[in-house]
């Protein structure tokens, strides 16, 4: 079947710390991987996408490299801020032949930066 | 600005009380989803629309219902609420299958709903 796997959190780090987080995927087929940020209180947004292998998506300092041979999709970020903090969804996008659009999830991780 | 606008944000209700959580995308997209969110689960489909009047099943669709009767609003509708819905409901939006594998989903703000 087709399933995201996330590193397990919470994650603490302190200030301008390097961020790792791992993400592994499940897929039968092509799909585009996403990395979504949910901060505290709000809905999921956008961070990065990647639609196929070696692409490499990236927005406000953060990094990820679309690794098929290694099923991965792992998110990375050189110095983080306290802004950062927040709950990290790594997700897959399959197209179906019926023409539906299904995102898989990972768990979610919850990063906390401290200053 | 682009956005999906859920109501309410909050809801607390009783077992078998009917409800309905509204959604609404002003970015014309055809497409519409509802997730749950629980801990340790991450998000997961209840009902997806891939235009007017087109609905299906996603992976958690038992004791919900869903309709699309304009391009904008997906309610999501619990006819008999049972404590086991006690979670928290995205709504989500995006364009078509024409635009294929780049299409990224805009989410609303959530609807806390608690079901005592």
């Amino acid at each position: 079947g087709n399933s995201v796997t996330q590193m397990e959190g919470p994650v603490t780090l302190s200030e301008e710390a390097f961020l790792t987080i791992n993400c592994t995927y499940t897929a039968t087929g092509y799909p585009s991987l996403f990395w979504y940020v949910q901060y505290p209180g709000e809905g999921l947004q956008l961070l990065l996408k990647a639609t196929k292998a070696d692409d490499k998506g990236s927005n406000k300092g953060f990094e990820a490299t679309y690794r098929k041979e290694t099923t991965s999709f792992h998110l990375e970020k050189g110095s983080v801020q306290v802004s950062d903090s927040a709950v990290y969804f790594c997700a897959l996008l399959l197209l179906t032949i019926q023409g539906a659009q299904k995102l898989v999830f990972g768990q979610g991780t919850r990063l906390t930066i401290n200053p | 600005e682009a956005q999906v606008t859920q109501n309410p944000r909050y809801l607390i209700t009783v077992t078998g009380k009917k409800l309905t959580v509204t959604c609404s995308q002003n970015m014309n997209h055809e497409y519409m989803s509802w997730y749950r969110q629980d801990p340790g689960l991450g998000l997961r489909q209840i009902y997806y629309s891939m235009n007017v009047e087109v609905t299906d099943k996603g992976d958690v669709p038992e004791g919900y219902k869903v309709s699309r009767k304009e391009k904008r609003n997906f309610p999501l509708i619990l006819e008999s609420p049972s404590p086991n819905q006690t979670s928290l409901y995205f709504c989500a939006s995006s364009l078509s299958r024409t635009r294929g594998r780049d299409s990224a989903a805009f989410f609303g703000q959530g609807t806390r709903l608690t079901v005592v």
